[in-house]
């Protein structure tokens, strides 16, 4: 089992709608969580992280840790064109981080 | 510059050469690592440098494998007798140190094409 499992989509929605990308994870130790953006041939990009459960709103984007069933997700509302890209999931390891174990990523596109 | 630094951004080269690839980290940044992205995957860690000294090298995938760092700054990834396994895009990160709420800024990226 991978310690970072993520739906690779491609997920294609209409302008404005209600992304949710999800993963799931299977080290019940971890206690940070991260998603990053990647945009078609650049690095990824930190968008938000959160510590433990509950969760974390940033404008249109919310991150969500659910840890009693090891999934996190993030939200997008009124979805944009420019959000088209690869969101990936990703948990640190270690006590000084390491190694950051990322998800497969989720190929995200908005129709205008 | 203010941002991570990889150069080149794209090589090709014959399979069974030696390749060096070059990640600059942004200035006084101590914590720098090597991932891979193989087509449509996520990313593959690599090695984790702390300083000059690399705590963390279990993703090296062979001894084809080897980078080191000079100086606390830059950071060389040396692939030997390349496979077209090997083909991929090369991203290295950099941060302030190996903290967990730190943000790993990356570069972007080496494309290595194996032919």
């Amino acid at each position: 089992q991978k310690e970072v499992e993520q739906d690779p989509g491609p997920l294609s929605v209409p302008e404005g709608a209600i992304v949710s990308l999800n993963c799931t994870y299977s080290n019940s130790a971890f206690q940070y969580f991260m998603w990053y953006r990647q945009y078609s041939r650049k690095g990824p990009e930190l968008l938000m992280y959160t510590y433990s459960s509950g969760n974390k709103e940033d404008g249109r984007f919310t991150a969500q840790v659910d840890k009693s069933s090891k999934y996190i997700s993030l939200f997008i509302r009124d979805s944009q064109p420019s959000d088209s890209a690869t969101y990936l999931c990703a948990i640190p390891q270690g006590s000084s981080a390491s190694k950051i174990i990322f998800g497969s990523g989720t190929r995200l596109s908005i129709r205008p | 510059g203010a941002g991570v630094s990889q150069s080149p951004s794209n090589k090709v080269t014959e399979k069974g050469k030696d390749v060096e690839l070059r990640c600059d980290p942004i200035s006084g940044h101590t914590a720098l690592y090597w991932y891979r992205q193989s087509l449509g995957q996520g990313l593959e860690f690599l090695i984790y440098f702390q300083g000059n000294s690399a705590p963390d090298k279990s993703g090296l995938p062979s001894d084809r494998f080897s980078a080191e760092r000079t100086g606390g700054s830059v950071s060389t990834l040396t692939i030997q007798r390349t496979q077209q396994e090997d083909s991929a895009v090369y991203l290295c990160a950099s941060s302030p140190q190996g903290t967990l709420n730190t943000e790993a800024f990356f570069g972007q990226g080496t494309r290595l094409t194996v032919v």
